[in-house]
């Protein structure tokens, strides 16, 4: 399977700034990665599909003015949270499709706390 | 959406037992992956059926898919403490590369 890792693991921010954070594909290179985000005791919800080197594909609901995505390289999608407000407190984890098996591995996660 | 339904939501066995998760979606498939995951971390991959494929195993682990039911299941035999966690069943939409997940069985295997 595919190595992926999240940075940071988790980050508190006041409301109002933006946070960053980074999805690597360690060992694969992913032409396609995945943003999900999971309340506490809820499933993972699809926010947004980031294709290397074009416009990421956002679900339904998700603004995509307000979770940007960039998937500048095979190796690295970011999503910035714009104008953090504390109803976007949630675990937001990133994974990696291996193209012709469609598995799918999963970061660590990140854990946003606005406060 | 297709999001996929479990039950039990919750599940509590003794050490020893075997567990079983369902999982129900509601549109064609090609592909049905299963998922762990341990309070507040990241997702493990644990199997990933084929539309055309019935059973699947691995280690303890053994998942069967009906399409024409629509559903799946997840036998975990001889369960360990170490089996506590999240289990969820994703399945694709529509051949993409997207997979929608499923609710998710909180096991709890008591020592």
């Amino acid at each position: 399977g595919a190595v992926v890792s999240q940075h940071p693991s988790w980050v508190i921010c006041k409301s109002g700034t933006s946070v960053k954070i980074e999805c690597r594909s360690l060992d694969f290179q992913a032409t396609t990665m995945f943003w999900y985000r999971q309340f506490p005791k809820q499933s993972l919800m699809l926010m947004a599909t980031s294709n290397e080197g074009s416009k990421a594909t956002y679900e339904q609901g998700v603004e995509k003015d307000k979770f940007l995505i960039n998937h500048a390289s095979l190796t690295l999608s970011t999503l910035t949270v714009t104008s953090a407000h504390p109803e976007d407190s949630s675990f937001y984890i990133c994974s990696v499709s291996l193209g012709e098996t469609y598995e799918q591995y999963f970061g660590p996660g990140t854990r946003l706390t606005v406060t | 959406s297709q999001q996929g339904e479990e039950d039990p939501q919750a599940l509590s066995i003794q050490e020893g037992e075997n567990a079983t998760m369902n999982c129900s979606y509601k549109t064609s498939i090609n592909n049905l992956q299963w998922y762990r995951q341990n309070s507040g971390r990241g997702l493990v991959h644990l199997i990933l059926i084929r539309s055309n494929e019935r059973e699947k195993h691995s280690g303890r682990l053994r998942v069967t898919l009906d399409t024409s039911k629509k559903s799946s299941s997840l036998l975990i035999t001889a369960s360990r403490a170490a089996d506590t966690a999240s289990y969820f069943c994703a399945t694709d939409a529509q051949g993409t590369y997207k997979y929608i997940f499923g609710t998710g069985t909180r096991l709890k295997v008591l020592a």
